[in-house]
């Protein structure tokens, strides 16, 4: 494809359930974002990956949220014993390069998680 | 602290009226300026960037660094333009991460 895509779409979950969101990006970009968007808010950064490797997890907002890109494209973000402030419209964004560069980063649709 | 405000949710304007998006920012170093919008029912998008210095769909935006302000300007709104924009800063450290405002809904009336 030719853009971010992100997988489902809408997600809803009862409270204390896993869930796993999906996020394949633009062929051959190197970074990989995850943002959270609350209700009203601008997008908050979660974790970055550089290839498979996850060189920022510092907006991760608790141990339930899990993210990994193991071979560098795919990437997934899981978060366990939801709670219904995760509820929240997720965010993976791709940019073509890494480091100082900053490349403009292209958004996926995201996915609405929403918590029951 | 990184931070990026903008303190308008909501502007309204007619079209042809000039435009202004505040955005304000918090940040020690150098940091690079971003702006992203988000148009009805699409993803969000880059509009314009500060070290480009370009001007983007009639919009334009120049860093201040005294004022430590990026507002994001147009001289003539045309309807099109309704859409929800957000400021970002990039700390320029080793990751691109930004830094998002809570965002500003731009009504432009016919």
């Amino acid at each position: 494809g030719a853009g971010v895509s992100q997988s489902p779409r809408y997600k809803v979950a009862k409270r204390g359930q896993d869930v796993a969101l999906r996020c394949d990006p633009i062929s051959g970009h190197v970074s990989l974002f995850w943002y959270q968007q609350a209700l009203g808010q601008g997008p908050e950064f979660l974790t970055y990956f550089q290839n498979e490797a996850q060189l920022d997890k510092s907006g991760l907002p608790s141990d339930r949220f899990f993210a990994e890109r193991p071979e560098g494209s795919v990437s997934t973000l899981k978060i366990q014993r939801t709670q219904q402030e995760d509820s929240a419209v997720y965010l993976c964004a791709s940019s073509l390069a890494a480091g100082y560069s900053n490349q403009p980063q292209h958004f996926g649709d995201g996915t609405r998680l929403s918590i029951l | 602290a990184q931070r990026v405000t903008q303190p308008e949710k909501l502007l309204s304007v007619f079209k042809g009226a000039p435009v202004e998006l505040k955005c304000n920012y918090s940040y020690s170093g150098s940091p690079e300026l971003f702006w992203y919008v988000q148009y009805s029912r699409q993803r969000l998008q880059l509009l314009l960037r500060h070290i480009s210095r370009e001007s983007i769909k009639g919009f334009t935006a120049d860093l201040n660094k005294g004022e430590t302000s990026f507002h994001l300007k147009k001289p003539f709104a045309q309807e099109e333009d309704s859409a929800m924009y957000y400021c970002a800063l990039s700390p320029a450290l080793n990751t691109d991460k930004l830094i998002f405002g809570t965002g500003t809904r731009l009504q432009v009336f016919p």
